[in-house]
């Protein structure tokens, strides 16, 4: 199994509400990541799980909060965004983070739009 | 700081070959990869070279040159499956990876 899942598919939400996007890997992969993907656009990373801990988080604003509840499930919780959090949210997975080739697999994203 | 340049578009008919450049500056390097990514879809894995060189797989080749920061992704016997966006990556020293600017990639018919 190569493969990263992610839901919801698409998630549209007002400023004031609270939701969760989720993403999960049964390749036995220890490092997980966040990354936000505008429009014709690289991605772009937002945060780096290593072996369950937080790695690396690229000063990603407050409203933006993530959990790893265990080596298989990586979730980004969202409260009060802004219509320009607005992106493609995408998680990828890699054996580790340091060391090794820079292959990391890609769920299919999540469209967030901010109303 | 960091850069990763790539041309913004580049177009080509069936069955021709296309060469996507990549130029990059970054603090650290351990190698550069590929990436290919449809409209709608995820990124996916294509090659790595860590050292100079060619590396083949398939219709798709990568090469390197670490002495002029440089690298390109080949790609031969265009299909119009091929058309979608493609990234070089690096891992930089802190080993996060730094994605190119993006090649979008039209193949017509």
């Amino acid at each position: 199994d190569t493969e990263v899942t992610q839901t919801p598919k698409h998630l549209v939400m007002g400023m004031t509400n609270k939701k969760s996007l989720k993403c999960e890997q049964h390749m036995g992969h220890r490092a997980m990541y966040w990354y936000k993907q505008k429009a014709k656009k690289p991605p772009e990373l937002m945060f780096v799980y290593s072996y369950e801990k937080l790695s690396i988080n690229e000063s990603v604003p407050s409203r933006f909060s993530p959990e790893c509840p265990n080596s298989s499930l990586l979730n980004l919780h969202l409260h009060a965004l802004q219509p320009e959090d607005s992106a493609l949210y995408l998680c990828a997975s890699s054996p580790t983070f340091t060391g090794g080739t820079d292959t990391q697999y890609f769920g299919p994203g999540t469209r967030l739009t901010v109303l | 700081g960091q850069s990763l340049e790539q041309p913004s578009e580049v177009t080509a008919v069936e069955g021709a070959i296309v060469q996507i450049n990549c130029t990059y500056q970054t603090s650290g390097f351990y190698g550069l990869s590929w990436y290919q990514q449809h409209d709608g879809g995820a990124p996916t894995f294509l090659s790595y070279n860590a050292l100079d060189g060619l590396e083949e797989t398939g219709r798709f080749s990568s090469f390197l040159s670490r002495s002029d920061s440089y690298g390109y992704l080949l790609l031969q016997e265009l299909q119009m499956k091929d058309s979608a966006s493609y990234f070089c990556a690096v891992r930089d020293n802190t080993d996060k990876l730094i994605f190119g600017t993006g090649t979008r990639l039209q193949v017509f018919p």
